[in-house]
Formats: structure tokens, sequence, C-alpha cells
């Protein structure tokens, strides 16, 4: 049973278009969101994270936008770059227990 | 900056053989895990270590064993590997929430 799940599995755009990355999830005791970021050959790396209390988390070009209610949460990676080709992984925990890690999203960015 | 080093990079092992991975972390974090990612990049926890607590995946086929010598380090043994055991092994390390993971030991086992 995979309690957090992510679409589309891969998805292309073009430079400077927008990718948007999907997440939903099942446990609803999960509080904390983050994402994290895989390129090949290296293991992944954190890069946003939102906590339930918010629906709304920014930081340059990536924004999370996270509804609680249908426990759905998306990643916007806005003027997306060749250099942001990579796997996408989102993953919730509870009360900082383990991370529970998404099926992740390979996006392709063509320039 | 890599602060979780892991070794070899990629180990190639015939059936039946034992292997080792090592993974020491410079961060000082309490909390070191080991996960298995599959040829779909799908990421499994394995174990979890902290404070000299272990967590088993109840998953994990027992020839899988952590081996700790300090919250530094967190080495995995596998006593006779399957075919089905190639993949990357990822070793992790984590501060509150946020895990820190270094490049990955790939597995082939021919």
């Amino acid at each position: 049973q995979q309690q957090v799940r992510q679409s589309p599995q891969s998805l292309t755009v073009w430079e400077g278009e927008t990718a948007i990355l999907n997440c939903s999830y099942e446990d609803s005791t999960f509080n904390y969101f983050p994402w994290y970021q895989q390129f090949p050959g290296e293991g992944p790396a954190l890069l946003i994270s939102i906590r339930s209390v918010s629906d709304k988390k920014e930081d340059g070009r990536f924004t999370i936008f996270f509804n609680k209610r249908e426990k759905k949460l998306s990643l916007h990676i806005t003027d997306s770059q060749p250099g942001d080709s990579a796997t996408y992984f989102c993953a919730a925990s509870a009360m900082g227990y383990k991370l529970t890690f998404g099926t992740g999203t390979s996006l392709l960015v063509d320039p | 900056e890599t602060a979780v080093f892991q070794t070899p990079n990629y180990h190639v092992t015939q059936v039946g053989n034992e292997v080792s991975f090592n993974c020491k972390q410079t961060l000082g974090h309490d909390t070191m895990y080991w996960y298995k990612q599959d040829s779909k990049k799908l990421l499994k926890i394995m174990f979890s270590y902290n404070n000299k607590q272990l967590i088993v995946n109840e998953t994990v086929p027992r020839r899988f064993s952590p081996q700790s010598s300090d919250k530094a380090h967190l080495n995995l043994r596998i006593k006779s590997v399957e075919p089905e055991d190639s993949a990357v092994y990822l070793c992790a390390s984590s501060y509150q929430d946020t895990q820190y993971f270094g490049p990955g030991t790939r597995l082939l086992v021919l």
C-alpha cells in the first residue's frame, strides 16, 4: 500500500514553462511534507518543505501548495531550467517520525 | 558539500557472496538510516538507528543487517546476496525532520 502517491510519473516541459508536480497522501496524521530532488548518481537532497499549518511555501522558483482537506499538495517550478531536470520525491511524516517517500516524478526540461 | 559518505560507489558480486557497505556522517546527527532504491527509483526504508535503538522494516530479509560502531557510522552487511538485491543503497542521517543522504552504493548481483 503506497501511502504517498505522486503524479505524473514523468513530465517534460520547455525551458521557461511552469512544471507542476502532484502529490497526495492517505494518513491524516502526516504533518510535515518535504520535497527532495535527486540527480542521477546522487542521493536525494532536500529542496523545500511545508508543515500542515501552512497552505503555501515559496523558495525562489519553487512553491508548494498544500490542501489539507483534500490531502493533496503540489510543487510548482516556475521558469523551469534544464538544470532542474531531476527526479522529485514528495515525502511525508508525522510528529518527526520516519519519512514515507512517494513514487517520484521524473522531470525533463527541454532547452 | 557532502557530509554523508558512502563506500564503495559501485560493487559487482555473485549470488551467495557476502558484501558490506560503509556509511559515515560528519553532521553530528543522532539518527541514521539505510534505504534501498530500486530500478524504478522507489525508495524503501530498511533500517533506522538512534542511540543504539534499531528499528527494522519488517519487510527486510534477514540476510541484511546493520552494524554501528558509533553514532557517526552505520554500515550495512548482506550475508548472502540474491539477484533481487541489485539496487542502489542510500545511507542518510537526520536532524529533526530533515534527512541528509549520501551518494549511494550501487550493487549489481550477477
